[in-house]
């Protein structure tokens, strides 16, 4: 079985700084797909950065970057110079071949001025 | 043009009525599924479709049917509503397979009152 952990229930940063969004997971199969997405107030589901399990290279796009340490079975998100705009919860999900789409429970980040 | 779209947005309705969501997707995928997400934020997968054929239906209480007349379209249909049906469900799509992300919809908001 799949499962993701998602241990922050709320981080803050201030504008402009860094910020690294913990995410773990478990699962047995060899080949698998991690992904975070990004949920604002306004309620849309924004898919924002994929890493695959034989990924040599940790993903990025744009400001975000995808810790992936896979002997740690970690997949953290890390979002530099972090912007108003970046409030939100972020989730982190997992898919397993062809097996449904498992999301943790979701990190609410708030950016301060 | 968009990608993943569900109507309503929002449905408010009383306690024992039958009500539908319409999910359409033009991104050419043959995956799609519903999320509900609880008050908590928590997304969990209801059903996955592929090509219309059911292949996923995660514990739902039978009032919820899913129907897929073609592969860019899934619809839920619910009777007898229920005050515990209050919730934002998501339709999304995707390529099957863990190497590609799904797109959601916008949501949809369901009151039960």
């Amino acid at each position: 079985a799949q499962k993701i952990t998602q241990t922050q229930p709320g981080m803050f940063v201030q504008e402009k700084e860094a910020v690294t969004l913990d995410c773990t997971y478990d699962t047995s199969d060899p080949s698998y797909g991690l992904f975070w997405y990004k949920q604002p107030s306004s309620g849309e589901m924004i898919f924002l950065i994929y890493q695959g399990s034989y990924d040599q290279q940790n993903a990025t796009e744009g400001r975000y970057s995808l810790n992936f340490q896979k002997a740690r079975k970690s997949a953290n998100l890390v979002i530099s110079a972090s912007q108003l705009g970046d409030s939100a919860m972020y989730f982190c999900a997992m898919r397993a071949g062809f097996q449904k789409l498992v999301f943790g429970t979701g990190t609410r980040l708030l950016v301060s001025p | 043009d968009t990608a993943v779209s569900q109507t309503p947005k929002y449905l408010v309705t009383q306690m024992g009525n039958d009500k539908s969501i319409k999910c359409e997707q033009n991104l050419g995928h043959d995956t799609m599924y519903w999320y509900k997400q609880d008050s908590k934020k928590f997304l969990k997968i209801m059903f996955s479709y592929n090509n219309k054929e059911l292949i996923i239906n995660e514990t739902v209480p039978n009032r919820f049917s899913p129907k897929s007349p073609d592969k860019a379209h899934l619809n839920l249909h619910i009777n007898s509503l229920e005050l515990g049906d209050s919730a934002v469900y998501f339709c999304a799509s995707s390529h099957p397979g863990g190497y590609t992300e799904a797109f959601f919809g916008q949501g949809t908001r369901l009151t039960v009152v």
